[in-house]
């Protein structure tokens, strides 16, 4: 069965630097979630989009922004990269029906140094 | 956003039954009880839903408390595959918002 796909798995950018991850939702799901797994640490919930309009908004920080295509798929958008953003980034999708669910990536490996 | 409330770890032998406690004294009487677990490395893995009643399902049961005050995920039989850290996590009616507290590491021993 298909899976969410994220892209890329592993990513290194230096400071100040500008990153993309990209992820592609399981077919017919339209909800995304983005999540920040730093080493040691819980998932903390970012953003959220359902229909490609922005849903729930978590602990994003101001340097980050996202979107939801007409796809689907789903892009967040890191600049002026940080040490302390280094982190698994995990997407999620979910069928459009509340309360079902979430499907998560692989991850994306981000370091900063 | 109500919280949850979980033992850091436990520990259990394999082919033995596991119960896993939550705590969510604040939760609202449309809050959905969720369980997911996360195995190092990997994204986190839906385990099983509920509202109000009991829920089972290929993989573990929830026994929702009668006041909704608390929940237990229960895995029948622990095998090796099961250790992870497992979450319960509450959403708000109405929202996509999965807000994952600090989980329970399940250890299953040999």
């Amino acid at each position: 069965a298909a899976g969410v796909i994220q892209s890329p798995r592993h990513l290194i950018k230096e400071k100040r630097e500008t990153a993309t991850l990209k992820c592609y939702p399981i077919p017919r799901h339209d909800t995304v979630y983005w999540y920040q797994q730093g080493p040691g640490q819980d998932p903390q919930f970012l953003i959220s989009f359902y229909e490609k309009m922005q849903s729930d908004k978590g602990s994003i920080p101001d340097r980050f922004s996202a979107q939801q295509f007409s796809d689907y798929h789903s892009e967040l958008n890191m600049s002026s990269l940080e040490l302390g953003d280094s982190a698994l980034y995990f997407c999620a999708s979910s069928l459009p029906r509340k309360n079902t669910e979430a499907f998560f990536g692989q991850g994306t490996r981000l370091t900063v140094v | 956003d109500a919280k949850t409330t979980q033992p850091n770890s436990m520990e259990s032998n394999e082919e033995e039954p596991v119960h896993l406690p939550c705590n969510h004294s604040t939760i609202s009487g449309t809050d959905y009880i969720h369980w997911y677990r996360q195995l190092p490395s990997q994204g986190p893995e839906y385990v099983i839903h509920g509202l109000t009643s009991n829920v089972n399902n290929r993989m573990a049961s929830l026994a929702i408390a009668e006041d909704r005050k608390s929940s237990t995920l229960i895995l029948h039989r622990a095998t090796l595959r099961d250790a992870a850290v497992y979450y319960c996590i509450l959403i708000p009616s109405g929202t996509y918002k999965y807000i994952f507290g600090t989980g329970t590491r399940l250890k299953v021993l040999a």
